[in-house]
């Protein structure tokens, strides 16, 4: 089992430009929520995507979106791009389970903004 | 959601135990308490969680409080690779949104 998989690793970009992020889940897990960690801080709830519909939103605006596709792999969009946006982003899978709750998370892509 | 309070940093010495506090005074009766950690350079992982009774598992034990207000993680044997950020998360049984205050940052000295 590979685990939480996302590319790139890290991406470079500048103000204005769009990117796309990418996660593939864990092997079973049919929910996909997405962070973002600026650096020294903890990871800060993007959104979460189950079923291929948006389910619950952090405080992000409308420049953040994503996707789920069929086989529950996700991305995560990004538009006029600030330098703010510079941070980890974070990917994590899990079941729709209301007792476990546990969440496996991937590595993470390091956005740069400049 | 429910906010979470914990010591920004803790040292200990390798091979000794850790106990790392974390105070939910306005928990409701929903709410599961989870820890994640988060190693340098990696994504958080799951490390343990529990709704009212002590817990344990082969990575640590969650300590409870009797009115829930508190709960305690307890590395029983702390190790160099257990040094990391630790966060303790409340979450709604409904929904699986993880909300990440500062976390501990466990210092473990050989």
């Amino acid at each position: 089992d590979a685990g939480v998989t996302q590319s790139p690793t890290h991406l470079i970009k500048t103000r204005g430009q769009q990117v796309t992020l990418r996660c593939s889940p864990k092997s079973g897990h049919d929910t996909v929520s997405w962070y973002q960690q600026a650096l020294g801080q903890g990871p800060q709830f993007i959104f979460q995507y189950y079923e291929e519909e948006e389910r619950q939103r952090g405080n992000f605006p409308d420049r953040f979106s994503g996707h789920q596709f069929p086989n529950y792999s996700s991305e995560l969009n990004v538009n006029a791009l600030l330098l703010g946006d510079s941070a980890l982003y974070l990917c994590a899978s899990s079941l729709r389970d209301r007792v476990r709750n546990e969440q496996f998370f991937g590595p993470g892509t390091r956005l740069t903004v400049l | 959601d429910a906010k979470t309070t914990q010591p920004n940093s803790m040292e200990s010495n390798e091979e000794e135990p850790v106990h790392l506090p974390c105070n939910h005074s306005t928990i409701s009766g929903t709410d599961y308490i989870h820890w994640y950690r988060q190693l340098p350079s990696q994504g958080p992982e799951y490390v343990i969680h529990g709704l009212t009774s002590n817990v344990n598992n082969r990575m640590a034990s969650l300590a409870i409080a009797e009115d829930r207000k508190s709960s305690t993680l307890i590395l029983h044997r702390a190790t160099l690779r257990d040094a990391a950020v630790y966060y303790c998360i409340l979450t709604r049984a409904a929904g699986n949104k993880l909300t990440f205050g500062g976390g501990t940052r466990v210092l473990v000295k050989p």
